[in-house]
């Protein structure tokens, strides 16, 4: 069976410091990836998504960026943590042609 | 821009009682999917119910599709404590594999 991989679960980082956040998918080839983060009590946002190794797509220009060096690995990075990157930041993966997606447990972001 | 959006944005109600939550969106579809989230945790994915399809059912899960008024309903019977969380509709953006999710619904069951 499938399972994802998230870490860390929480993390707490100064305004300024760099970020990265890893995402790794079990049991599967070649899904689609998906990064996303969730604003406390609000919906979620698409960051990035990857169809394949090397390929990602960004939907909003920020302060952040991703990068799929392996088939099943997603890493979400930033070279300055600004304060509004503070959230909770979700990686979900697809079977390609699929609709349901399956989300990771997730990573608690403080920026201070 | 947004494509869901849930209503109401929180419910309370008590154990054994029927929750039924509203999703809107804005644009055409190739299907509509429920999720629900526990506090802190990932989404998980409940149902998904195609363009074609009116109704689905389950388990206590029943949701309808509405696509000439661009809406959706889940209902839940028989609610337990168990089933406080969140839920969110999302829509197909009918491109790359991307889902839009709306705001979401409080639930809160009391027993």
């Amino acid at each position: 069976s499938q399972t994802i991989h998230q870490w860390p679960a929480t993390l707490v980082q100064p305004v300024g410091s760099p970020l990265s956040l890893e995402c790794t998918v079990e049991g599967t080839s070649n899904p689609n990836l998906y990064w996303y983060r969730q604003a406390a009590g609000r919906g979620l946002q698409l960051l990035f998504y990857s169809v394949g190794i090397g390929q990602i797509s960004s939907e909003v220009p920020q302060n952040l960026s991703a990068s799929r060096p392996q088939d099943r690995q997603f890493i979400l990075s930033s070279k300055k943590l600004l304060l509004s990157d503070s959230g909770f930041y979700l990686c979900a993966w697809m079977e390609a042609g699929a609709y349901e997606q399956y989300f990771g447990p997730g990573t608690r972001l403080t920026v201070t | 821009s947004q494509q869901g959006e849930e209503d109401p944005q929180a419910l309370s109600i008590q154990e054994g009682e029927n929750a039924t939550m509203n999703c809107s969106y804005k644009t055409s579809i190739n299907n509509l999917q429920w999720y629900r989230q526990n506090s802190g945790r990932g989404l998980v994915h409940l149902i998904l119910i195609r363009s074609n399809e009116r109704e689905k059912h389950s388990g206590r899960l029943r949701v309808t599709l509405d696509t000439s008024k661009k809406s959706s309903s889940l209902l839940i019977t028989a609610s337990r404590a168990a089933d406080t969380a969140s839920y969110f509709c999302a829509t197909d953006a009918r491109q790359g594999g991307k889902l839009i999710f709306g705001q979401g619904t409080e639930l809160s069951v009391k027993p």
